[in-house]
C-alpha cells in the first residue's frame, strides 16, 4: 500500500462548481500535512497547511481527520485558473521526510 | 529575489556518463531535498540533508549521490546514468525547526534529463 495515496482524476468541472479531493496517509505518526498545487511542467507550489482544526484560506478549505487518516480540499466557486494537480503532502513522524502524493488533476471548464 | 535555482534546466546525457545537476538556494534554509518526479508515480525523495555535512537517503536513493559542503549548495551526482534514470528532478529548500522540517518548501524549476 502506498503511504499516501490520492485519486488521479482528473476532475473536469464548469466554473463556478465546488469540487472536494480526498487524500489518505499510512502512516498514523505522521506529523504534518499541506497541499500544494503544481501547474503542468512547473515546480510544486504551497497551496496551504492543514491543521487539526480545519482551516480556510478564501475559496479553499482543507480538513484533516487523524483518526480515519485523511485529508481533504474543498474549492468552492471553482475559477479556471484552478486547472492544476493538488498534490497532498505527508511529513513523516521524524519530521524529516516529505512525502508525496501522485496527485490529482483538475480542469475546471468554462 | 528569495528563490532556489537548478543547472542545467534540461539535459540529454548517454548512459554511464558521469553528471551533476546543481541546487543553490538563497534563503539560508538548513534543510534540502532532491526529489524525482515520474507519471503515475509523483515525487519521489531521492536525498534530503538537514544541514551542512548532514545528508540522508529518500525513498529512492539508488544511483544517485550527494553533497553538502555549504549551506546554499546541494548538488545531485549520478556517477553512470542509466535510461531509467530518466526524469523531472527538482530540488527543494525548506527552513529548519528543532531538527524538523515543518515548514513549506520552496522548490526549484525542475530539470529534465533524459538518458539516452
Amino acid at each position: 500500500r502506498k503511504e499516501v495515496e490520492q485519486d488521479p482524476g482528473p476532475f473536469n468541472v464548469p466554473e463556478g462548481a465546488t469540487v472536494a479531493f480526498n487524500c489518505t496517509y499510512s502512516n498514523s505518526a505522521s506529523q504534518s500535512f499541506f497541499w500544494y498545487r503544481q501547474d503542468c511542467r512547473k515546480e510544486p507550489k504551497l497551496l496551504m497547511s492543514v491543521y487539526s482544526s480545519g482551516n480556510e484560506d478564501g475559496r479553499f478549505t482543507a480538513q484533516l481527520n487523524r483518526a480515519s487518516q485523511y485529508i481533504s480540499l474543498l474549492i468552492r466557486d471553482s475559477k479556471l485558473s484552478d486547472s492544476a494537480t493538488y498534490l497532498c503532502v505527508v511529513i513523516d513522524n521524524y519530521g524529516q521526510n516529505f512525502v508525496f502524493g501522485p496527485g490529482t488533476r483538475l480542469s475546471v471548464l468554462p | 529575489e528569495a528563490q532556489v535555482t537548478q543547472n542545467p534546466r534540461y539535459l540529454i546525457t548517454v548512459t554511464g556518463k558521469k553528471l551533476t545537476v546543481t541546487c543553490s538556494q538563497n534563503m539560508n534554509h538548513e534543510y534540502m531535498s532532491w526529489y524525482r518526479q515520474d507519471p503515475g508515480l509523483g515525487l519521489r525523495q531521492i536525498y534530503y540533508s538537514m544541514n551542512v555535512e548532514v545528508t540522508d537517503k529518500g525513498d529512492v536513493p539508488e544511483g544517485y549521490k550527494v553533497s553538502r559542503k555549504e549551506k546554499r549548495n546541494f548538488p545531485l551526482i549520478l556517477e553512470s546514468p542509466s535510461p531509467n534514470q530518466t526524469s523531472l528532478y527538482f530540488c527543494a529548500s525548506s527552513p529548519e525547526t528543532s531538527g524538523r522540517a515543518y515548514n513549506e518548501q520552496f522548490f526549484g524549476p525542475g530539470t529534465r534529463l533524459t538518458v539516452l
